[in-house]
This record gives C-alpha cells, sequence and structure tokens, in this order.
C-alpha cells in the first residue's frame, strides 16, 4: 500500500518561476526521500532527508521535512523546462520503502 | 554509486505466456530487493520484498503464484510473471538494498515495461 500524499497531483509553471511540492506520510521514519521519474523512465534519486533533519540543499532543491506534522515538501527554484517530470516522496523504515502517488510538474518555456 | 540493472528493458508477450525478468546489483551485494509495479501515471507499488536465500514476503493482494519470486544470490532477484495477462501488463521496477548500510537508500533499477497482447 502507499505510505502517503503528494499535493498537489499536477503543477504547471513557467520557466524560471518556483515549484512547490508536498507529500504527507503515516508512520514513524528514518528518512524520506524524493525521487523524479519521466515518463516512462526509472526512477531518479534526487535527496535523501534523514528523521533527524530539518532542512536539506541540494543546487537548485530544497527539502524541509516536519516529523511532528509527517510532512515533507520539495522546492525547486529557478524551474526549467527540462524539469517535466513526476516527482515522488518515499519513505524508509527498516528497509520498507513507500512511495507517495506523485506530483505531475510541467514547466512551460 | 551503486547500480542496480533490470533485463529486459521491455519485452511484448502473448497472453498465457510466462515472462522472467532479472534484477541484478552489478557493483554490491543485495540482500534484499524489493518488486515495485507501476501503472501509468500512477505511483510505484510495492509488491513484494525478496531476501536472499530465502521466500519472498508478498503485499496484500498480490497473488504470489502468479508473480514468482527467485533470490538466489546476493546479486540476483528474478520475477516472473505466470500466465501473463493483458492486465498485467505495466512497468516493473526493482530496487536493491542492504540492511545495516550507513543509509536505508535503496538502489533502483531502469525498469522492464511488460505488455501482454
Amino acid at each position: 500500500s502507499q505510505q502517503g500524499e503528494e499535493d498537489p497531483q499536477a503543477l504547471s509553471i513557467q520557466e524560471g518561476e518556483n515549484a512547490t511540492m508536498n507529500c504527507s506520510y503515516k508512520t514513524s521514519i528514518n528518512n524520506l526521500q524524493w525521487y523524479r521519474q519521466n515518463s516512462g523512465r526509472g526512477l531518479v534519486h534526487l535527496i535523501l532527508i534523514r528523521s533527524n533533519e530539518r532542512e536539506k540543499h541540494s543546487g537548485r532543491l530544497r527539502v524541509t521535512l516536519d516529523t511532528s506534522k509527517k510532512s515533507s515538501s520539495l522546492l525547486i527554484t529557478a524551474s526549467r523546462a527540462a524539469d517535466t517530470a513526476s516527482y515522488f516522496c518515499a519513505t524508509a523504515g527498516g528497509g520498507d520503502m513507500r512511495f507517495g502517488a506523485g506530483t505531475r510538474l510541467t514547466v512551460k518555456p | 554509486g551503486a547500480v542496480v540493472s533490470q533485463h529486459p528493458s521491455w519485452v511484448i508477450c502473448k497472453s498465457g505466456t510466462s515472462v522472467k525478468i532479472e534484477c541484478r546489483s552489478l557493483d554490491f551485494q543485495a540482500t534484499t530487493m524489493f518488486w515495485y509495479r507501476q501503472f501509468p501515471k500512477q505511483s510505484l507499488m510495492l509488491m513484494a520484498t525478496s531476501n536472499e536465500g530465502s521466500k519472498a514476503t508478498y503485499e496484500q493482494g498480490v497473488e504470489k503464484d502468479k508473480f514468482l519470486i527467485n533470490h538466489a544470490s546476493l546479486t540476483l532477484s528474478t520475477l516472473t510473471v505466470t500466465s501473463a495477462h493483458p492486465e498485467d501488463s505495466s512497468f516493473y521496477i526493482c530496487s536493491a538494498y542492504t540492511p545495516g548500510s550507513r543509509t536505508d537508500t535503496q538502489y533502483f533499477g531502469p525498469g522492464t515495461r511488460l505488455t501482454v497482447l
């Protein structure tokens, strides 16, 4: 079964704008990870944030984690058309990983 | 980084036939491999957890007699879709994981697209 929900389910923005996606989960976790998937392709690991971390940066990506609210957000700054993809959060605890439903991001040039 | 491969990358088969998908960890040993299924425009759904040398653990609703999993070595797990039907058409993704590693990161294969005619 899926662990959580992403919102929005779909997001369409113009190139250069920021994109924010949210993820909520249900159980306790060791870490939370964000993945990207281009249509019909495999997963690309973006960033991992541990349960004792609150914020993490990687290039144009910023991830926050609020374990009290069981939620995380992914911010992509200065978006590019090449960022168009589906983005999934996945929670891990004891080796088991569960994926959220995903957000389909479209960045218009 | 760790590399996981899947073979084949895509397969088309006739209804009623069986299809085997391989998942290999190329540069590390994986005691645990996971199999996921993804339908179009949906998320990944965990099908089963495969531990080397033991029987796989299937998620609720996944038929173990239909989706046969073998994890005979620390670098190879196979998923066999038996008597495939059109509703089994999906994108199958495996991942590899070693408990006790510094992170809980799973390393994902590129996926196998199965189309059953």
